[in-house]
């Protein structure tokens, strides 16, 4: 168990919907990231975000968001879906965010597009 | 459990032998590597780390070694065991390259009995 938690661990839904999936850090890690792992594509970063505000981005579409609360908890949300988005989602969460930090990520979000 | 990259290269090896597995990155400004393994259902496992001033760094019963020249990283598991059975990725990153990792497509370990 890495510590890092997300919810829920299936979704499954239908196109144009929209979505939200929530981690929760390992307590005391300040950032998160969000990934995403398809079949096709293998892992592919998404964003980082460190103590509430964004630092990174990676590939993420620009129907996708994420925002990272006070309370260090992150959400990702998924608008207008497409059946192309059906993917194993995954958080993870680092001391610092430092590109040297180890990354510990959580049993995932496996959401299936309808 | 879930099923993860149906194409993977996939390495098979006998119980109690040594696996090596074999990556290769493309940024030659990468200066951080790292190994994950992903069992069937769960989020990837840190394993093991090496910053790229090092050709070598072993841990219990893993070995990375790294070749900056061809931009080459492999893992070596000692004596295998059937818990070693998993994906295996590793993921390079670099402070002037946006701070991310970049995966690899990973490689399936099989253990055979």
């Amino acid at each position: 168990d890495s510590g890092v938690t997300q919810t829920p661990k299936h979704l499954i839904t239908a196109t144009g919907q929209r979505v939200t999936l929530r981690c929760s850090p390992r307590s005391g890690d300040l950032s998160v990231y969000w990934y995403q792992q398809s079949l096709d594509q293998g892992l592919q970063f998404l964003i980082q975000y460190y103590n509430g505000e964004e630092r990174a981005k990676g590939n993420i579409l620009e129907r996708f968001s994420a925002q990272q609360f006070p309370d260090l908890h992150s959400e990702l949300n998924l608008s207008s879906l497409e059946l192309g988005d059906s993917a194993l989602y995954f958080c993870a969460s680092s001391v610092d965010g430092a590109y040297t930090d180890t990354q510990y990520f959580g049993p995932g979000t496996r959401l299936t597009v309808l | 459990g879930e099923s993860v990259g149906l194409h993977l290269p996939t390495l098979s090896v006998q119980e109690g032998d040594n696996s090596i597995i074999n990556c290769a990155y493309s940024n030659s400004a990468s200066d951080y590597f790292i190994w994950y393994k992903q069992e069937s259902g769960k989020g990837p496992q840190f394993i093991i780390d090496i910053r790229s001033n090092m050709d070598k760094r072993q841990g219990q019963r893993v070995t990375v070694l790294l070749n900056k020249t061809v931009k080459h990283l492999s893992l070596q598991i000692a004596a295998t065991q059937p818990g070693d059975s998993a994906v295996y990725f590793c993921a390079d990153s670099s402070y002037n390259y946006g701070q991310n990792f970049v995966f690899g497509p990973g490689t399936r370990l099989s253990v055979l009995p």
